[in-house]
């Protein structure tokens, strides 16, 4: 079993949906968990970034944490064909000195039909 | 534009060599990491640097090392290269040395191809 579980996709909605994107992860070390979004040929992109279970809104987007079930959603509301791309959910342990040990999911190929 | 910078953009070369990739964090930024992603493997974390010391090591190979000089710029040196290595290498930096969050800023990659 891979550490981080991540739907690939890819994911095909119209304009203005509401996109639900999900990882599930085995290790309960992870404090840190993360969203990105990675455009083709770009490097990726944070898009939110939590550390306690619960949700955390920030525009269209929402996080949310469930640490209990090792299971983390990403929402995306009014969906738009910019936000077409690969989004990447990410967690991470903290080690000593500040270092941190991240890993990802494979990433959900999005699409966004006008 | 993230403001980091990676050279060269792409790099082909035959198994068994080395190569080396370039990395200029952001003004001001003294914490770099590097990342490996394939299409098989996803991203990959390989090394964290903070100001020239080593903070943290994910899947980094023995072929691998990197290193972070006194002008906070970083290098990933790649040896006796096999075809398996072929992917999208990524450098990341970030202010470092502060509580999470600390916010990673992604380079626009260099893609080596081993044939």
């Amino acid at each position: 079993q891979k550490e981080v579980e991540q739907d690939p996709g890819p994911l095909s909605v119209p304009e203005g949906a509401i996109v639900s994107l999900n990882c599930t992860y085995s290790n309960s070390a992870f404090q840190y968990f993360m969203w990105y979004r990675q455009y083709s040929r770009k490097g990726p992109e944070l898009l939110m970034y939590t550390y306690s279970s619960g949700n955390k809104e920030d525009g269209r987007f929402t996080a949310q944490v469930d640490k209990s079930s090792k299971y983390i959603s990403l929402f995306i509301r009014d969906s738009q064909p910019s936000d077409s791309a690969t989004y990447l959910c990410a967690m991470s342990t903290l080690g000593g000195n500040y270092g941190q040990n991240f890993v990802f999911g494979p990433g959900t190929r999005l699409s966004v039909l006008p | 534009d993230s403001g980091v910078t990676q050279t060269p953009k792409h790099l082909i070369t035959a198994t068994g060599q080395r190569v080396t990739l370039r990395c200029s964090p952001r003004s001001g930024d003294l914490s770099v990491y590097w990342y490996q992603q394939s299409l098989d493997q996803g991203l990959q974390f390989l090394i964290q640097y903070y100001n020239g010391e080593e903070r943290a090591k994910g899947n980094i190979l023995e072929r691998f090392s990197a290193q972070q000089f006194p002008d906070l710029h970083s290098e990933l040196n790649l040896s006796s290269l096999e075809l398996g290595d072929s992917a999208l290498y990524f450098c990341a930096s970030s202010v470092g040395g502060v509580s999470p969050p600390d916010t990673q800023y992604f380079g626009p990659g260099t893609r080596l191809t081993v044939l």
